[in-house]
Order: structure tokens, then C-alpha cells, then sequence
């Protein structure tokens, strides 16, 4: 199966910093990659959907300015969460899509944002 | 608004019987279904998909089955085991739809011994 690697697997940051998530999907490229959120014994939730090489669509409640996508290259989306607060806490994943002949997303580790 | 739902927060079935999980959609415009199987601080694991064009898909021990009137598919894992304790999610989307996938709650199975 195609394997997708994301970094960090968890962060520890004070409120107000930004982290950053990296999302690679290492053999294969992956022209569209997504980033969800799950909060405790719930779903994933769509957060955005990142292209390369363009803008990123933002799922309706999602602050575009609060997550800044970037899909600079065929194998890497970053997340970054700007000035983070408390309720930004959360288990984020990306996820990217090998082929567009057939819709299945390859899901990375994920990342444990903790912010205090 | 909910669209794909797992109404069965948890299921324990006895190694070597079947597990049966369950997953409704509401949404008509779905015709691409997924299951993932999760396990704790790790992301989802693709299992396995069906079209709506079939009713049926089976890949070894995994055997979706897809009922369009009803709205409803289900995963069966026979026989199950220990390895397949895990939180199983059903996922749902559009060939339109830009490959956006809608979760369901997921179910957390467990293999007795």
C-alpha cells in the first residue's frame, strides 16, 4: 500500500506559538493531499483539501487563517496552526490520494497538538 | 448533520465468530463507500471499498456488503481475530465530489479469545 509519513507524531507548544505539520507521502506523488481533525471519540472531520500548486479549499467554520496549507510539491502538504490556543488541541491527520482513477485516501500517522 | 453513521459505538465478538459492523448513509449522491480500521495514535488504515454499482466486495477475511435501497452497508470479518481489535470507520463519497470523504462515528470491535 502507499505510505504516507507525517511529522511531528506529537507537539507540546504554549499558546500563542505556531506549529507546524508535515504531511509527505513518500512513494508515490500525490497531487491532493487532505488534513482532518478528530476530537476524542468522534470523527474525522474534513478541515481542508490541498492541491499542489494552488490554494487550499477550506471546509465551511474552518479559519483559513487560523490553518495555513501549503502543497508546495507533489509530496508534501504542510499545516500550520498560527497563534495556537487550548481548543486547537487536537489529533490532526492528513491523508493523500494515490490515484484519481480510484478514491481511496492513504492516511498518515497523525499528530497529538497539545497546547497549554 | 450526520450524514454516514455508525450507530453501534462498540461490538465484542469471540475470536473465530464473525463481526458484523454496521453503517448508514443518508445522502443518495454517495456512490463510493470505504472501511478503515484505526488503531489508537495511529491514522486510519484503508480495508476495503465498494462501488454502488456492486452490492458485494470481498477481500479475504473482509467482505463488505452494500444495500442502496436501504441505504446501509456492512463490513463482516470472518473469522475474526485478536489482531482486528481496533475502531473501524466507514467512509462515504461522491466520484463528483472532489474525493472528499465523509466519516462515520466509527465502531470499536473487540476479539475475545
Amino acid at each position: 500500500g502507499a505510505v504516507v509519513s507525517q511529522h511531528p507524531s506529537r507537539v507540546i507548544c504554549k499558546s500563542g506559538t505556531s506549529v507546524k505539520i508535515e504531511c509527505r507521502s513518500l512513494d508515490f506523488q500525490a497531487t491532493t493531499m487532505f488534513w482532518y481533525r478528530q476530537f476524542p471519540k468522534q470523527s474525522l472531520m474534513l478541515m481542508a483539501t490541498s492541491n499542489e500548486g494552488s490554494k487550499a479549499t477550506y471546509e465551511q467554520g474552518v479559519e483559513k487563517d487560523k490553518f495555513l496549507i501549503n502543497h508546495a510539491s507533489l509530496t508534501l502538504s504542510t499545516l500550520t496552526v498560527t497563534s495556537a490556543h487550548p481548543e486547537d488541541s487536537s489529533f490532526y491527520i492528513c491523508s493523500a490520494i494515490r490515484s484519481l482513477a480510484k478514491n481511496i485516501q492513504y492516511f498518515g500517522a497523525g499528530t497529538r497538538l497539545s497546547v497549554l | 448533520d450526520q450524514q454516514v453513521k455508525q450507530n453501534s459505538p462498540s461490538l465484542s465478538v469471540q475470536e473465530g465468530r464473525i463481526s458484523i459492523l454496521n453503517c448508514d448513509y443518508t445522502n443518495s449522491m454517495f456512490d463510493y463507500f470505504l472501511w478503515y480500521k484505526k488503531y489508537p495514535a495511529e491514522g486510519p488504515t484503508f480495508l476495503i471499498s465498494i462501488s454502488s454499482i456492486k452490492d458485494k466486495n470481498e477481500d479475504g477475511r473482509f467482505t463488505v456488503f452494500l444495500n442502496k435501497s436501504a441505504k446501509h452497508l456492512s463490513l463482516h470479518i470472518v473469522p475474526s481475530q485478536p489482531g482486528d481489535s481496533a475502531v473501524y470507520f466507514c467512509a462515504a463519497s461522491t466520484l463528483q465530489g472532489a474525493q472528499k470523504l465523509v466519516f462515520g462515528q466509527g465502531t470499536r470491535l473487540t476479539i475475545n479469545p
